[in-house]
């Protein structure tokens, strides 16, 4: 069984940066598809983009490109999301989660990370 | 882009009736990947059913998951009071419907 575990909890300022890790364990991480899914307060879900370590390529949903970036450490396992020149509407829970790539649907997830941004 | 629109917004059922929730997409899908999630308040999603019909690991007979092309279908046979909760479909990783709100009437 996949478990993903995500850093904490972070309070950003307008147009800066945050960095949210995904730590993984059980299984061959290099294989897993890992995505980024936000979440709005009340709001629903939002797919960032997705990688795959074995290959270190990512790829975004539109609306993020440019200013989201996902990178993988096979070393430990883990996951990082960064996303750049934050606004207010980016305060959202951001989640990983292991996308079943033959499928398409998502079988694990972390528990999410809050990221505030105000001034 | 394909759309998931999700009816009702929000379902105000008992404890032991029967949940029917909507997922219609903008274009046909493959049933190979349409899958539905629940969310409880404070935590992430959890996969309920995937391909369309089938149940993950560990969910009960009571959901039950059904459809095709552009209509699919998530079935609670009998609410529990765990069952309360949103109710999220999905194609192929990418897209999520906006949500069906399951609340005690």
């Amino acid at each position: 069984q996949v478990q993903l575990v995500q850093s904490g909890a972070e309070v950003k300022k307008p147009g800066s940066s945050v960095k949210v890790s995904c730590k993984a364990s059980g299984g061959t991480f290099s294989s897993y598809d890992i995505s980024w899914v936000r979440q709005a307060p009340g709001q629903g879900l939002q797919w960032m983009g997705g990688i795959i370590p074995i290959f270190a390529t990512a790829n975004y949903a539109q609306r993020f490109q440019g200013r989201v970036t996902l990178t993988t450490d096979e070393s430990t396992s883990t996951a990082y999301m960064e996303l750049r020149s934050l606004r207010s509407e980016d305060t959202a829970v951001y989640y990983c989660a292991r996308l079943i790539a033959a499928a398409g649907h998502f079988d694990s997830w972390g528990q999410g990370t809050l990221v505030t941004v105000s001034s | 882009e394909i759309v998931l629109t999700q009816s009702p917004g929000t379902l105000s059922l008992s404890p032991g009736e029967r949940a029917t929730l909507s997922c219609r997409a903008s274009q046909s899908v493959s049933s190979s990947y349409l899958a539905w999630y629940q969310q409880k308040p404070g935590q992430a999603p959890r996969l309920l059913i995937y391909g369309a019909s089938s149940r993950a690991t560990g969910i009960p007979d009571r959901f039950s998951g059904s459809g095709s092309g552009t209509d699919f279908t998530l079935t609670i046979s009998r609410l529990e009071p765990e069952d309360f909760a949103v109710y999220y479909c999905q194609q192929y990783g990418e897209t999520f419907g906006q949500g069906t709100k399951v609340e005690i009437k």
